[in-house]
């Protein structure tokens, strides 16, 4: 298996323009998890899915942020309008269970 | 292709044992290596920030020990507590990216 597959590798915008990063999953992962990194907030959840269900999305920064997974092979993260405090690594990830974690690669946004 | 392994998967230990788990990681581009405590669908909680060989971070009753040259790092619990229960994840840091394991799942029983 490839592991979980995130695109873009890297994105740079314009403050504004709408973003969308795509998340494909491990085959037979039921979970699906979307995280953001910073410098100052360290790694947050912002929104889990079990059977492409968001099950929680109380991280979610506010309502600019948007996830949906249509089916179980994919999943996308919108950022409609993007701010430059939006810039940051967004992880995606998947797992059998709620006890381990599979990360892609990340996508590096950058929004100027 | 980067990896980086952690073992073991899954570990249960006795309340008030000690106990240590290993990350495995590539020896070349090394720039960080992350340790985070997760708990079920919540916010990942990090622990050490590692970057010089022969780093020893100490947290309360939570350690953690780092070679460089051969690839690995170790986490230690001291006295383990039900409230130890999770996950812990590490993750390798070459300043372009961050490549996670998969985690280890560690259980204490009362």
């Amino acid at each position: 298996d490839a592991g979980v597959i995130q695109s873009p590798r890297h994105e740079v915008t314009e403050m504004g323009q709408e973003v969308t990063l795509r998340c494909k999953p491990i085959s037979g992962h039921d979970y699906l998890f979307w995280y953001r990194q910073t410098m100052m907030r360290g790694l947050e959840l912002l929104i889990y899915f079990n059977n492409n269900v968001p099950i929680d999305d109380s991280g979610m920064p506010e309502d600019r942020f948007s996830a949906k997974m249509p089916n179980a092979s994919f999943s996308t993260l919108k950022i409609q309008p993007s701010e430059p405090r939006d810039s940051a690594v967004y992880f995606c990830a998947s797992s059998r269970s709620l006890w381990e974690a599979f990360f892609g690669q990340g996508t590096r946004l950058t929004v100027v | 292709i980067l990896n980086v392994e952690q073992s073991p998967q899954s570990l249960h230990v006795q309340e008030g044992d000690s106990t240590n788990f290993t990350c495995s990681f590539p020896s070349s581009n090394f720039y960080a290596l992350h340790w985070y405590r997760w708990e079920t669908a919540k916010s990942p909680e990090a622990l050490f920030v590692m970057t010089l060989n022969g780093d020893e971070k100490k947290k309360g009753r939570i350690s953690a020990t780092l070679n460089t040259k051969e690839g690995y790092s170790y986490l230690y619990i001291k006295g383990s507590q039900p409230e130890d229960s999770a996950t812990y994840l590490c993750a390798f840091d070459s300043n372009y990216q961050l490549i996670w394991g998969a985690g280890t799942k560690l259980i204490i029983k009362p």
